[in-house]
């Protein structure tokens, strides 16, 4: 167990809706990060987040958006869906900006299934 | 651009062979950092290993070894006396002297050990 909790775990919905995955980081951890993994991109870096504030942009189409809150879990909000949109989202978190061990601990996923 | 290549899909073995996956990695920085992750099947990425791009130096850790070579820009995972257990997907990836934000992974090699 990393620590990181993220759900749902398994989401199904239509196209041209709108979804939000929800990652609680490992207590203590600042930063967020968002990856995607699907079967023809592989795992991609989608954004980060870092005490609140966005720090670094992937591969993030302009349909997605994040935000980190006070707390410091974070949300991706995935609108319009598109059946190229399916995929495995993982959330990671690490302690620092940048991780001095490099060193990212990863959620289990949230598995997206647009039909 | 940062790119890894894992030339290795999938990789079949039986128990007790050594194995090993092949990564290949392609960056313009001089400093930046190299890693290995574990996916079993329950799907969380589990941080299996990280190297910076001056030390050379191999690593073992129990039955897991790695080889990381410059100068062919490879950084390659062995398991000794493979198990069932190790049965999973395993990823290499990169970043550069930001540390683990922004990891590019390489498309990962599926690892079946048989009995």
């Amino acid at each position: 167990d990393s620590g990181v909790t993220q759900t749902p775990k398994h989401l199904i919905t239509a196209t041209g809706q709108r979804v939000t995955l929800r990652c609680s980081p490992r207590s203590g951890d600042l930063s967020v990060y968002w990856y995607q993994q699907s079967l023809d991109q592989g795992l991609q870096f989608l954004i980060q987040y870092y005490n609140g504030e966005e720090r670094a942009k992937g591969n993030i189409l302009e349909r997605f958006s994040a935000q980190q809150f006070p707390d410091l879990h974070s949300e991706l909000n995935l609108s319009s869906l598109e059946l190229g949109d399916s995929a495995l989202y993982f959330c990671a978190s690490s302690v620092a900006f940048t991780s001095p061990t490099g060193e990212l601990f990863f959620g289990e996923g949230s598995r997206l299934t647009v039909l | 651009a940062q790119k890894v290549t894992q030339a290795q899909t999938e990789i079949s073995v039986v128990e007790k062979e050594d194995v090993t996956l092949d990564c290949v990695y392609e960056t313009r920085d001089t400093t930046y950092y190299l890693f290995w992750y574990k996916q079993p099947p329950s799907g969380e990425l589990v941080f299996l290993i990280r190297r910076n791009s001056f030390d050379e130096q191999n690593e073992i850790s129990g039955r897991y070894s790695w080889n990381f070579q410059k100068s062919t820009s490879s950084f390659n995972f062995t398991i000794t006396a493979s198990q069932v257990v190790d049965s999973a997907v395993y990823f290499c990836a990169l970043s550069g002297i930001q540390g683990a934000q922004k990891l590019v992974f390489g498309q990962g090699t599926r690892l079946t050990i048989n009995p």
